[in-house]
This record gives structure tokens, C-alpha cells and sequence, in this order.
């Protein structure tokens, strides 16, 4: 059971706009930055996002991100076939001292 | 360009220790900006940090909970590189193991990985 809560699963058509939220608690994600990964079949998860809505060089400005009081949200627009992938939120917790993640969503491109 | 190398058996016997290593290039384990960690996926408990290392004017360690009495996590400068041990192992510690680099100390900014080794606990 992952600390943070993510939908199983997400799709959408190329070029549409598709979102994943992530839920935490005061502990993690009310008090601390939200971070995302993606995560491509077979590989290691990748940094897509961090301090919620910051992207590192090379990820496309298709991808941002937000954050809301105990929430935190990807979005993706523009919706590709290669953007098929898991996606993983992540964050500090104070309470346990340490990273957690939530259970990841599989994003499916139809 | 860091480069994180891990190295270990795929393979483990129930409560035995699983051993891996993962030797850093382009950085130094002894790195006062970053932080040196295990993290695990399996598909019952998805991504799962488990411990870090870090030098700040000396080492630390810190651990996740569900762990903390199993794992030790350790630098070797020497070899620029560091280590995981996860004692008394079971089936339900199968999973694909990760070393990462994160920048800072109370966010997940783990921003590169090692390739992953797979540990099956069977006997």
C-alpha cells in the first residue's frame, strides 16, 4: 500500500490532454514538494518533474506539473504515442522521514 | 555525466543476505550536495525507497521503517562507490533493486539511476 495515491490507469488519443493526480497528507505533499517520474517498459524510472512544476532540461514543455494543498497533478498535452509509459509521483514525508512514492499509473495512448 | 553501475546476484536463499554495489562515475560518494540510496519496485509494493548515505562534515545513515532492523547501507571512498546489505531475507524481498542519486536531503530528486538488478529470493 503506497503513501501516496495514484489512479491505476489513464489514457487518451494523441494530441489530447490527459492528467494524473496524486493524493498525499499534511506530512508529505501538504508540506513538501511533489515530484514525478516516468517510467518506460524495462527501464529505470526517469525525473519528469520536480519542486511540483519545474521541468529538468530535455523534458518537453508538454509535461507540467501543479500542486494544490495535499495534491499534486500531472498533466500532459499533446498526447503522443512515446508518452506511453508509467508515471510515479513522489515526495518527502516528515512523519516518516524519509521519500515516498505512490503506486504509479499506467498512462495507455489509444 | 554521472554514471551509477550496479553489480550483485540475481539470486538470494531465504534468510540469507542479499549484497549489491553500485560504483558512482562523475561524482563522489563523498559529495556534500548529494545523497547515495537503494530503492526497490516490486509489483506488490511498487517503488519503495529504502535507505540512503551521506556525507555532510561526517557520515549518516537513514532508513526506511520497514527495514531499519535488516539494512545497512555503506560508503567506500576508496572505491568511490557504496553498498547495500538486507539481512534475513524472504520471498516477499524479491524485487527489481535501484541505486540513485538525489540532490538534497528532504526531496525526492533523484535524478539518475542505476540500471537495475533483479534479486529473486528462492531456494
Amino acid at each position: 500500500q503506497s503513501v501516496l495515491t495514484q489512479p491505476p490507469s489513464a489514457s487518451g488519443t494523441p494530441g489530447q490532454r490527459v492528467t494524473i493526480s496524486c493524493s498525499g497528507s499534511s506530512s508529505n505533499i501538504g508540506s513538501n514538494y511533489v515530484f514525478w517520474f516516468q517510467q518506460l517498459p524495462g527501464t529505470a524510472p526517469k525525473l519528469l518533474i520536480y519542486r511540483n512544476n519545474q521541468r529538468p532540461s530535455g523534458v518537453p514543455d508538454r509535461f507540467s506539473g501543479s500542486k494544490s494543498g495535499t495534491s499534486g497533478s500531472l498533466a500532459i498535452s499533446g498526447l503522443r504515442s512515446e508518452d506511453e509509459a508509467d508515471y510515479y509521483c513522489a515526495a518527502w514525508d516528515d512523519s516518516l522521514n524519509g521519500q515516498v512514492f505512490g503506486g504509479g499509473t499506467k498512462l495507455t495512448v489509444l | 555525466q554521472v554514471q551509477l553501475q550496479q553489480s550483485g546476484p540475481g539470486l538470494v536463499k531465504p534468510s540469507q543476505t542479499l549484497s549489491l554495489t553500485c560504483v558512482i562515475s562523475g561524482d563522489s560518494v563523498s559529495s556534500n550536495s548529494a545523497a547515495w540510496n537503494w530503492i526497490r519496485q516490486s509489483p506488490s509494493r511498487g517503488l519503495e525507497w529504502l535507505g540512503r548515505t551521506y556525507y555532510r562534515s561526517k557520515w549518516y545513515n537513514d532508513y526506511a521503517v520497514s527495514v531499519k532492523s535488516r539494512i545497512t547501507i555503506n560508503p567506500d571512498t576508496s572505491r568511490n562507490q557504496f553498498s547495500l546489505q538486507l539481512n534475513s531475507v524472504t520471498p516477499e524481498d524479491t524485487a527489481v533493486y535501484y541505486c540513485a542519486r538525489v540532490v538534497g536531503l528532504t526531496s525526492p530528486h533523484f535524478d539518475y539511476w542505476g540500471q537495475g538488478t533483479l534479486v529473486t529470493v528462492s531456494s
